[in-house]
């Protein structure tokens, strides 16, 4: 039973780029959040897909937008990227009613300069 | 909306001492409470969680209790070991998503 995968692990970019992360989630999970974590914060709510729609949006701007794919993985797209978007962001996989917990992928870890 | 306070922000205790950390919540719809440990570089971990139909729930070390007149939930940790160091962090659900607490840090002390 496979667990949250995210790809890739480690990226370096510079300002203005744009970056696409990829997120797998768990066997028999249908909604795929993700999290922005800078350093020494707690996690950031960024969104939330479901039945391959945008859900629930955090307060991010519009430079962040993403995708669900039939097959439940998620993609997470950064455009116009600043060096405040240096962080980890992360991938939590659950159903749709939440009620059994989000398990999150590694993680990756994203560098602007 | 949710809002989710979590106390305290820092925890120090000796090796073998409990620690408890606690959390409330604002919307009295929340039903499900998980808490997450997240070593350094590492990500979160689901540990423990509870449903709001219960009061309490174990696990081996680690217990949760739940107060939903009172709306809050406390995370308790017993003969506390060097590798429960970590981060701790408290959720409730809201609209589709999880709103975590400000994350508590535990240092054990040897």
């Amino acid at each position: 039973d496979a667990g949250v995968t995210q790809s890739p692990t480690h990226l370096i970019k510079t300002r203005g780029q744009q970056v696409t992360l990829r997120c797998s989630p768990k066997s028999g999970h249908d909604t795929v959040s993700w999290y922005q974590q800078a350093l020494g914060q707690g996690p950031q709510f960024i969104f939330q897909y479901y039945e391959e729609e945008e859900r629930q949006r955090g307060n991010f701007p519009d430079r962040f937008s993403g995708h669900q794919f039939p097959n439940y993985s998620s993609e997470l797209n950064v455009n116009a990227l600043l060096l405040g978007d240096s962080a980890l962001y992360l991938c939590a996989s659950s159903l749709a009613t939440l009620d059994v917990g989000q398990f999150f992928g590694p993680g990756t870890r994203l560098t602007v300069l | 909306g949710e809002n989710v306070e979590q106390h305290p922000s820092t925890l120090s205790v000796q090796e073998g001492d409990s620690a408890v950390i606690k959390c409330t919540y604002s919307d009295s719809a929340s039903n499900y409470f998980p808490w997450y440990k997240q070593e350094l570089g590492k990500r979160p971990q689901l540990i423990i969680d509870i449903r709001s139909n219960v009061g309490e729930k174990k696990d081996q070390r680690i217990a949760v209790t739940l107060n939903k007149t009172a709306k809050h939930f406390s995370l308790h940790i017993t003969e506390t070991q060097p590798e429960d160091s970590a981060v701790y962090f408290c959720a409730a659900p809201f609209n589709y998503q999880l709103i975590w607490g400000a994350g508590t840090k535990l240092i054990i002390k040897p």
